[in-house]
């Protein structure tokens, strides 16, 4: 079965400082890994997916991962946070599920990101 | 184009009760997944359907419940409502039948509280 990992339960930094949220998973195939955002009350939109191609992801609003199968991680980082990034990030494995092909999406248990003014 | 539309938005039920919830998927989608969020943790996935028919389940018990129309729009049902059954249920839509690297587009949930 695979699993993520958030390294991190919460994270605070300054508005203009770098971000990174950290992600370790596990998974016995060729993962595809997405990370999602939630806003308070929101559901889930998605920042970024890998899907064995480029291992440098670039997302929206300025988020990048890079995938590194040697120490599997999917980290997410920003060079400089805004106020609007304060919210709950979710890096997400996609388990192909053995029932006739379901695709199951496996969370970790979340990073708070808040940003200091 | 609306994105996932998930109803009602907030729901108060008390235990032993049932509730259905509905969901809209985008357009074009076909297939349709649920999750449960309860406060503090990451979604935790009950079930897929495509084309009408489950092509998932999660760690659920039988008190879950969903279906498909032909419309691909669908329904979760949860009989016998528990205090543990409150949370926060995603909907979400994606193109096609279950592969790995599709991404899911989430609706804003339904917050079902029990009393």
């Amino acid at each position: 079965a695979q699993s993520v990992t958030q390294l991190d339960s919460h994270v605070s930094v300054s508005e203009g400082t770098p971000v990174l949220l950290r992600c370790n998973y596990s998974s016995s195939y060729s993962p595809s890994l997405f990370w999602y955002v939630q806003h308070p009350n929101k559901g889930l939109q998605l920042l970024l997916k890998y899907t064995s191609a480029a291992t440098l992801v670039k997302g929206i609003n300025g988020f990048e991962a890079e995938f590194k199968k040697s120490e599997t991680s999917f980290h997410l980082t920003k060079p400089s946070a805004h106020m609007s990034d304060a919210a709950e990030y979710f890096c997400v494995v996609s388990d192909p599920s053995d029932f006739q092909g379901a695709q199951k999406l496996v969370f970790g248990q979340g990073t708070r990101l808040t940003i200091n003014p | 184009d609306a994105g996932v539309t998930q109803s009602p938005t907030h729901l108060i039920k008390t235990r032993g009760q049932h509730v259905t919830l509905r969901c809209s998927p985008i357009s074009g989608h076909k297939s349709v997944s649920w999750y449960q969020q309860v406060l503090g943790q990451g979604p935790q996935f009950i079930f897929q359907y495509y084309e009408k028919e489950e092509r998932g389940r999660g760690n659920f018990p039988d008190r879950f419940s969903a279906r498909q129309f032909p419309n691909y729009s669908s329904e979760l049902n949860v009989n016998a409502l528990l205090l543990g059954d409150s949370a926060l249920y995603l909907c979400a839509s994606s193109t096609g039948r279950g592969r790995a690297n599709q991404p899911q587009h989430f609706g804003d949930g339904t917050r079902l509280s029990i009393l």
